[in-house]
């Protein structure tokens, strides 16, 4: 299985700074034939479902503001807030698709300091 | 306006039987695979299983945890996706969720999610 590795746990962040959360896989999510990164990020907020917000590592969904962004290849991945606002408190998780068992992350909870 | 809709959660004793649903509207049910994914109160996520579409066999994979008890399977004619779920254990309680995989060409990432329901087995 492939581990996913989030940091921090958790992170406070004043209004308006940049937030920076990082995602490391136990084995690369390169799949070399397409060289796609098979790596999400998702959203959560308290009593809602996670909320896509970015595939192949660095493709934003459509309707998700542009503070934020992915990048990274390989096993090292980084999920950056430019700009937090007030509406992004929540818990990000990195998502694995390149193999079965999917994994996740164990969640970076952003907070406003 | 792409929706899915999860229901039959509720109170089960451990050993019981459960069957989720999960229905979906917006878009044509049989184009996608679905996936199920489960959140332990005050837990992350977890991948539960998938079912391809009929183009690629409607096929299907679980988590190691839940292989050999439950079971996913569609109804293309009536836009549901099922999980079922046997010989529960109190560690399968939690909020579970189904998504629609986007078409990738492969097994891919869940674009939307359901609201979920809970499931909570106890005795």
């Amino acid at each position: 299985d492939i581990v996913m590795t989030q940091s921090p746990d958790s992170l406070a962040v004043s209004l308006g700074e940049r937030a920076t959360i990082n995602c490391k896989s136990s084995q690369s999510v390169l799949y070399s034939s397409n060289n796609k990164n098979y790596l999400a990020w998702y959203q959560q907020k308290p009593g809602q479902p996670p909320k896509l917000l970015v595939f192949w590592a660095s493709t934003r969904e459509s309707g998700v503001p542009d503070r934020f962004s992915g990048s990274g290849s390989g096993t090292d991945f980084t999920l950056t807030i430019s700009s937090l606002q007030a509406e992004d408190v929540a818990v990000y998780y990195c998502h694995q698709y390149y193999s079965t068992p999917q994994t996740f992350g164990q969640g970076t909870k952003v907070e406003i300091k | 306006e792409v929706q899915l809709v999860e229901s039959g959660g509720g109170l089960v004793q451990p050993g019981r039987s459960l069957r989720l649903s999960c229905t979906a509207s917006g878009f044509t049910l049989g184009d996608f695979a679905m996936s199920w994914f489960r959140q332990a109160p005050g837990k992350g996520l977890e991948w539960v299983g998938f079912i391809r579409s009929k183009a690629y066999g409607v096929t299907t994979e679980y988590a190691a945890s839940v292989k050999g008890r439950f079971t996913i399977s569609r109804d293309d004619s009536k836009s549901i996706a099922y999980l079922q779920m046997n010989s529960l254990k109190t560690e399968d309680t939690a909020v579970y969720y189904c998504t629609r995989v986007t078409n990738c060409g492969g097994d891919c990432y869940g674009d939307y999610w359901g609201q979920g329901t809970l499931v909570t087995v106890s005795s």
